[in-house]
């Protein structure tokens, strides 16, 4: 079955980057969109953006873009989210995230990772 | 981009009682409608697509409804599994994809 998992927690400054990983296991990984969604505390779920591995070519929220980079290794089968210029309000948990349905990133999501926690703190 | 909201916030219910939430869309989203569940410390678990099919596994105590702007996620007899948070999300525009800020489902 597919699985998702995320790299481990992490802790970062302000104005920094953090880079965080989702290896899929489980299906073909190139046909597939991965989106990640991030929750701050208490609060809502809030897609970033999306990426299908085979195609390269990742579409973002408007609200990240220009801060996000999320890119794909298909050797590896994993999947990368890089935020930058962090800020305190991007303390979240943020999830990877996969549908059943090949080759859009305009669906629903089957699949989760289980997430990692950043947390943007001076 | 599409707006979504939840009503209400927080429902309280008793086990074996019917549970019915909202979701409404700012524009129309068609049937392009999913429905997850979260538990405390856990990732979101899909429920329901296109408005009205239920994902794989999931009971028939769940059911979805609507299309265009007006959707309703029904739990037909609460379980005590079921207490949870609800989020619908819309899957027919984007950039970005959105989600509600969901519904509390708690015990009575």
């Amino acid at each position: 079955q597919v699985q998702l998992v995320q790299s481990g927690a992490e802790v970062k400054k302000p104005g920094s980057s953090v880079k965080v990983s989702c290896k899929a296991s489980g299906g073909t990984f190139s046909s597939y969109a991965i989106s990640w969604v991030r929750q701050a505390p208490g609060q809502g779920l809030e897609w970033m953006g999306g990426i299908i591995p085979i195609f390269g070519t990742a579409n973002y929220a408007q609200k990240f873009q220009g801060r996000v980079t999320i890119t794909a290794d298909e050797s590896t089968s994993t999947a990368y989210m890089e935020l930058s210029s962090l800020r305190s309000e991007d303390t979240a948990v943020y999830y990877c995230a996969r549908p059943s349905q090949k080759f859009t990133v305009t669906t629903v999501f089957d699949y989760w990772g289980q997430g990692t926690l950043v947390t943007v703190s001076s | 981009e599409i707006v979504m909201t939840q009503s209400p916030a927080t429902l309280s219910v008793s086990p074996g009682e019917r549970a019915t939430l909202s979701c409404r869309a700012s524009q129309s989203v068609s049937s392009n409608l999913a429905w997850y569940q979260q538990k405390p410390g856990q990732a979101p678990r899909l429920l329901i697509y296109g408005a009205s099919t239920r994902a794989t596994g999931i009971p028939a105590r769940f059911s979805g409804s609507g299309s265009g702007t007006e959707f309703t996620l029904t739990i037909s007899s609460l379980q005590s599994e079921d207490f949870a948070v609800y989020y619908c999300q819309q899957y027919n525009n984007w950039p970005p994809l959105t989600f509600g800020p969901g519904t509390k489902v708690d015990i009575k």
